[in-house]
């Protein structure tokens, strides 16, 4: 399984744009970049998911280079409640994949 | 209303004593996961499914057990508590072939 690396927290404030970057360095050729985000006391909810170039929808855009050896999550003008763990996983769509989490990314957004 | 649910939600129990955590998922996925999260470790898988009487371990299996005798559930079960067991139990399914994972609200359980 491909390992990620990810930072451990992140500030920022109102209506700042937020990127989020994840190494993938062994990511295989069948393998999808996936993020999921956790807020306090929820279980963590799918946002986006892609291949590669960019990837965009109503939460957040999804940035993959070439080699797809890294991937980078972008909040567009994040507000109090982007405040979250934000996961990066890597791994292919066959029905064998079990995804492995890790400690994500806390972001906190400060007013 | 479709979706996954965990019951029960708070949980208080002692050293010693068996608890089950239900969960339930009403999309007829096939694959079917319990994580436990703790702070500093971030989501530990412990069990999964890939289908109705199909089971295997994760990362974190040690002192708990599951069964699927149905595709909608999903119960893990700790034979004899710990209070290295405190935790919050996240419960999640996936439809065979696709990437996204549901997750359940959670099972806060506190083991005295």
């Amino acid at each position: 399984l491909a390992k990620t690396t990810q930072p451990i927290s992140m500030d920022s404030y109102e209506g700042q744009e937020v990127n989020i970057t994840c190494s993938h360095n062994n990511i295989a050729t069948n393998d999808y970049i996936t993020w999921y985000q956790q807020f306090p006391s929820q279980g963590p909810r799918f946002i986006i998911q892609g291949y590669k170039t960019k990837v965009t929808n109503e939460v957040a855009s999804l940035f993959i280079p070439a080699d797809r050896k890294s991937s980078t999550l972008s909040l567009p003008r994040v507000s109090l409640s982007d405040t979250a763990v934000y996961y990066c996983l890597v791994g292919g769509t066959g029905g064998s994949y079990i995804p492995t989490f890790g400690r994500g990314t806390s972001l906190i957004v400060h007013p | 209303d479709a979706g996954i649910t965990q019951s029960p939600r708070y949980k208080i129990t002692e050293t010693g004593r068996q608890v089950t955590l239900m969960c339930h998922q009403t999309w007829s996925h096939s694959y079917m996961f319990w994580y436990r999260q703790d702070l500093g470790h971030g989501l530990r898988l412990i069990y999964y499914s890939a289908a109705a009487d199909i089971t295997d371990k994760g990362e974190v299996p040690d002192g708990y057990v599951v069964s699927r005798s149905k595709t909608e559930n999903f119960p893990l079960t700790l034979e004899s508590a710990t209070r290295s067991q405190t935790s919050v139990y996240f419960c999640a399914s996936r439809a065979g072939g696709k990437e996204t994972q549901y997750f359940g609200p959670g099972t806060r359980l506190l083991v005295l």
